[in-house]
């Protein structure tokens, strides 16, 4: 079946502007998760959606972002007011009860 | 909430030679433990994983050992292969999975 799949692939956009990252999840997973990848870094944890549990926003680095998963299933990552230091690729992941983690294959967000 | 540090951060080994990845977790609730392979400009995907009921599992050049009472485990690539060469992630759960920071291996040829 079809695999995490995230939009836009590239995005750039002008610093001060805010910009909404898609993720669509593997259909019947209950488990979300947006991380962000700086060039060479690791795997910074954002935010987790489990089920109809409340998000787990403990990974999100200020108020200027936030993010909402609808009905379970597709999520929007919204950055607002961007910085350069905001540029990096943006990673959803998606598990079922299995726990295996299924990577979307991101969004490269570049903030000029 | 758990913590997951990782080491080496860089890991450069012979064509051939054994490769070896430590991590350790803080949370001892953490029962999953997963490793990704990520190749330059791609996805993170799974390569392994090991459960907290189980000290050991291999597949081909492939392993994982779990020490629980440490609070450690480890990944071991044998016989590597220049297409070995990436960034490896540890990763423990409880209820999220935490990441560490990355390994990047290189083989050497």
């Amino acid at each position: 079946g079809a695999g995490v799949s995230q939009s836009p692939s590239n995005k750039v956009t002008e610093k001060g502007k805010d910009v909404e990252l898609r993720c669509d999840p593997i259909s019947g997973h209950t488990a979300l998760y947006w991380y962000r990848q700086s060039l060479g870094q690791g795997l910074e944890f954002l935010i987790y959606f489990q089920g109809n549990s409340a998000p787990d926003k403990s990974g999100l680095p200020s108020d200027r972002f936030s993010a909402e998963r609808t009905g379970g299933s597709v999520s929007t990552l919204t950055i607002q007011r961007t910085q350069q230091e905001d540029s990096a690729v943006y990673l959803c992941a998606s598990s079922s009860t299995r726990n295996e983690q299924f990577f979307g294959p991101g969004t490269r967000l570049t903030v000029l | 909430g758990e913590n997951v540090e990782q080491h080496p951060s860089t890991l450069s080994v012979q064509e051939g030679d054994s490769a070896v990845i430590k991590c350790t977790y803080s949370d001892s609730a953490s029962n999953y433990f997963p490793w990704y392979k990520q190749e330059l400009g791609k996805r993170p995907q799974l390569i392994i994983d090991i459960r907290s009921n189980v000290g050991e599992k291999k597949d081909q050049r492939i392993a994982v050992t779990l020490n629980k009472t440490a609070k450690h485990f480890s990944l071991h690539i044998t016989e590597t292969q220049p297409e070995d060469s990436a960034v490896y992630f540890c990763a423990a759960r409880d209820d999220k999975i935490i990441f560490g920071k990355g390994t990047r291996l290189h083989i050497l040829p």
